[in-house]
């Protein structure tokens, strides 16, 4: 049981280029979610989505793409890369229920834009 | 406008004795409330969570107690050991976390 798998771990982007951060889950949870982290801040929501083909925008949503076609997957789209998206990203999964809550993070993607 | 707030960005305590992470928030609708741990170099560890209809949820050294009416939730780690020294975050919400800045707890050997 993998978890939340996110991949690359790290990458060095030149401003202007695209790329697509994977994320993956094997928990069948509804919820997928991306965070981002900057220093002295908390994780910040990006995109967030309920369940295939359902995502909404968080709270830093600007300069990134999501789609959610199946359960299992959330990949995160940056068309055109900027030097303030350098950041350390998160992706989750997570349930709801009446009697419990579940929470899972991938390991991150350390991105830096060039 | 910042739902979740920690105001201490750090705390150190001694070995074995209590540690007490603070954190408030302002929306009265988030439905569950969570801590995590994160170490450098790694995502957010889950470590307790409690939903908004208790007031009390104990797990093993971690106690987090939530007081609704002044909404504020507080983890208890005791006792405090030096594997604990991380950075804390307190989260809130429900399919979407909102998460505080995070508390940097250092314990003293």
């Amino acid at each position: 049981n993998a978890g939340v798998t996110q991949t690359p771990k790290f990458q060095v982007l030149k401003t202007g280029q695209s790329m697509t951060l994977q994320c993956a889950q094997d928990m069948n949870h509804e919820y997928m979610s991306w965070y981002r982290q900057d220093p002295g801040m908390g994780l910040r929501l990006i995109h967030y989505s309920v369940g295939a083909g359902i995502t909404d925008q968080g709270e830093v949503p600007n300069g990134y793409n999501v789609s959610r076609s199946t359960t299992e997957d959330f990949p995160l789209r940056l068309l055109s890369a900027a030097p303030s998206q350098t950041s350390v990203y998160f992706c989750a999964s997570s349930y709801v229920s009446a009697a419990n809550y579940g929470y899972t993070f991938g390991s991150g993607t350390r991105l830096t834009v060039v | 406008d910042q739902q979740v707030k920690q105001n201490s960005p750090s705390l150190s305590v001694q070995e074995g004795r209590i540690s007490i992470l603070n954190c408030d928030y302002t929306n009265s609708m988030f439905d569950y409330f969570l801590w995590y741990k994160k170490y450098p170099a790694e995502g957010p560890t889950f470590l307790i969570s409690i939903s908004s209809i208790k007031d009390k949820n104990e797990d093993g050294r971690f106690t987090v107690f939530l007081n609704k009416s002044a909404k504020h939730l507080s983890l208890h780690i005791v006792p405090s050991q030096p594997g604990d020294s991380a950075v804390y975050f307190c989260a809130a919400g429900s399919e979407k976390l909102t998460f505080g800045t995070g508390t940097r707890l250092t314990i003293i050997p």
